[in-house]
């Protein structure tokens, strides 16, 4: 069974801190993960992917991967009002998708 | 270079009826996925087409069975509808497909289908 668990929030941060985003997964065959940000009435958009152990810096974004301990997580730092939406982790081949945490970023 | 497409993007049904949704993936881009996206179960997914053949499949009822063309546009059919089908599809493409890491997949702005 395929399963992605995300924190299901909702998150509120303020602006400029960090925002931390956790998903875990239940099988360890999965080898890519894949973090999705999704405005309301919008459909996905692929932030950021992973597929090693360790960090993975992209901007402000920072994916974070921990195979043994069958976790991922992104971070987002100096967090932005336009960071505000949903944020959906996916795994197994970039085909299973967590249920997703909504992040609201406060001015 | 284009995105990818779905039409329609609204569509009304009545409970018992077939649909049939059309996704055209971005140029190049030979592998489709399809997804079920509702505000209880989040993001589904459905079957992905590859080469005309589908290669990975979700657990979806038969009902749902989907297509690709010798083009990569792919079209899914829900049949005998039900009030639980009502739900955002979405459609995303990737240049290869998945299984393996680079394989990007980028979304369509989806079809919301209500059936009454």
């Amino acid at each position: 069974q395929k399963e992605v668990e995300q924190n299901s929030g909702p998150l509120s941060v303020p602006e400029g801190a960090i925002a931390s985003l956790n998903c875990t997964y239940s099988d360890r065959v999965s080898q890519s993960f894949f973090w999705y940000r999704q405005y309301s009435g919008k459909s996905p958009e692929l932030i950021m992917s992973i597929y090693s152990n360790g960090d993975k810096e992209d901007g402000r974004f920072t994916a974070q991967l921990n195979k043994a301990s069958q976790y991922v997580s992104l971070l987002i730092r100096d967090s932005q009002p336009s960071d505000s939406a949903t944020y959906l982790c996916a795994a197994f081949n970039q085909f299973y998708f967590g249920t997703g945490t909504s992040l609201t970023v406060i001015p | 270079k284009a995105g990818v497409t779905q039409t329609p993007r609204y569509l009304i049904k009545t409970r018992g009826q077939q649909v049939t949704l059309s996704c055209s993936p971005i140029s190049g881009h030979r592998s489709v996925s399809w997804y079920q996206q509702t505000p209880g179960q989040g993001l589904q997914f459905l079957f992905e087409y590859f080469s005309e053949t589908q290669r990975n499949k979700g657990n979806f009822p038969g009902r749902f069975s989907g297509r690709q063309f010798s083009n990569s546009r792919s079209e899914m059919n829900v049949s005998t509808l039900e009030l639980g089908d009502s739900a955002l599809y979405l459609c995303a493409s990737s240049l290869a497909g998945a299984g393996g890491p680079m394989n990007e997949q980028f979304f369509g702005p989806g079809t919301r289908l209500t059936v009454l």
